[in-house]
Formats: C-alpha cells, sequence, structure tokens
C-alpha cells in the first residue's frame, strides 16, 4: 500500500494563478482532510471530507475549494493564490466510522506563492 | 472552544538522556484522545504514541511513554535513551470521540534538537 499520496511535492505560483493540489489514499478511508502547517502555528485545518461526494469547512477555509468526486481522491483548489496562501499543505485520512480516530498523513506539498 | 497548548517552543537534549515534552489541553468533553506526532525533516507526519482518555493507565511505545493527568489537562512525552533520530519537531494533537467529522486540534508544536 502506498498509503496517503500528494501530487505535487513542491510548487511555486505568482500571485493571482490557480493550482489544484491532489491527494490519494489506498487504504479505502471514508474521511479525508487538508491542512496547512505554518511556523509557530501547528497544524490548521482547511475543509474535510467524511465521505464521498461531501464537503466541509475547517478551521481557514478562507481562499480554498475542495471535491471528492471518488473516495480515494480529494482534491485542493486555489483559484487565485495570494502570498498568504504560501504554507506547507497536508493531506490525511482516517478508517470507518466514528471510532476510529488515527489519521494518516500524505508526505506533505510546499506551496510558495510570490 | 478546544485548544492545545505546547509552552516549550525549542528543546534540546544530550543524546541518551531523557527529555520530556509538556502539552496542556482545554476541552470540556469527557470522551476524547490524545496522540502525539514526530515530523522530521523529511516534513512527513508520524504517530508517536495515543492515549484514550478513559484509560488510567499512561501509554508506552518502547523508549516513548506518557504522562497523562486528566483532571489537569496535561499529556507530556517522555523520550527515553534519545537517539539522533528523534531529532523532530512533535504536535500535541486531541480530538473528541466519537466523532463523525474526526477533526484533530493540534498544538503549535516543539521542536526537538537531539545532540551527540
Amino acid at each position: 500500500n502506498a498509503g496517503v499520496t500528494q501530487t505535487p511535492k513542491f510548487r511555486v505560483l505568482k500571485t493571482g494563478q490557480s493550482m489544484t493540489l491532489l491527494c490519494a489514499q489506498d487504504m479505502n478511508h471514508e474521511y479525508m482532510y487538508w491542512y496547512r502547517q505554518d511556523p509557530g502555528m501547528g497544524l490548521r485545518l482547511i475543509h474535510y471530507s467524511v465521505g464521498e461526494g461531501t464537503t466541509a469547512k475547517g478551521e481557514v477555509p478562507d481562499g480554498y475549494n475542495v471535491s471528492r468526486l471518488k473516495k480515494q481522491n480529494f482534491l485542493l483548489g486555489l483559484e487565485s493564490a495570494a502570498p498568504s496562501q504560501t504554507s506547507v499543505y497536508f493531506c490525511a485520512s482516517r478508517g470507518p466510522g466514528p471510532n476510529h480516530y488515527e489519521q494518516y498523513f500524505g508526505p506533505g506539498t510546499r506551496l510558495t506563492v510570490t | 472552544a478546544q485548544t492545545v497548548t505546547q509552552s516549550q517552543p525549542e528543546m534540546s537534549v544530550q543524546e541518551a538522556e531523557t527529555v520530556t515534552l509538556s502539552c496542556t489541553y482545554d476541552t470540556s468533553e469527557s470522551n476524547y484522545y490524545l496522540f502525539w506526532y514526530k515530523q522530521p525533516p523529511s516534513r512527513q507526519m508520524i504517530l508517536v504514541i495515543r492515549q484514550e482518555a478513559y484509560k488510567q493507565q499512561n501509554a508506552t511505545e518502547n523508549r516513548f511513554s506518557v504522562n497523562f493527568q486528566k483532571a489537569a489537562k496535561s499529556f507530556s512525552l517522555k523520550i527515553s535513551d534519545s537517539q539522533l533520530g528523534d531529532t523532530a519537531m512533535y504536535f500535541c494533537a486531541f480530538i473528541v470521540g466519537p466523532s463523525n467529522t474526526g477533526k484533530l486540534i493540534f498544538g503549535q508544536g516543539t521542536t526537538l534538537q537531539v545532540k551527540p
């Protein structure tokens, strides 16, 4: 099993450009999450999904959109990138049901917006 | 609001010695789960140890153990016989359960440097 993978690993964008980050998991997990990591602030939840076709806002959703068309994939979109979105982005997934708590993380994507 | 606080931004320890990382949290719930994650320079988030709040016994995983004080809402991580490979950022996190959203709340992180 590859676990959780993220594409791309690095990206540099100019202000106003758009891009999509792809997260894929092969563990048949229902729940998927997108976090951003900034210095001194830990990981903050952007959006999450509790199943195929469903998404919900997390702590810092502004400027981002997500889609979960397939159970194994969770896409994070930036429609018009801003320098404040320079960060490391992590995707995570967890098993089915409300009693599975461990989240499995991808390797992260470092995004720089100039 | 549910929060996690790690009051030590940076720590260092000599190889083979013991170090303790502090974590406090705030929640009004009684059923929750606590975690310590390790993030080495590779950036990968690795689960180190977990603790169920309903269990009184402190969790242990090889050289890693926790001191869970539920009344004080404290969850510290002890690393024994520190190794150079333990150099990483460590995050404390918790989740309220059972949870249909599974949202983890993270602390700010503690950077640990193990010196030879």
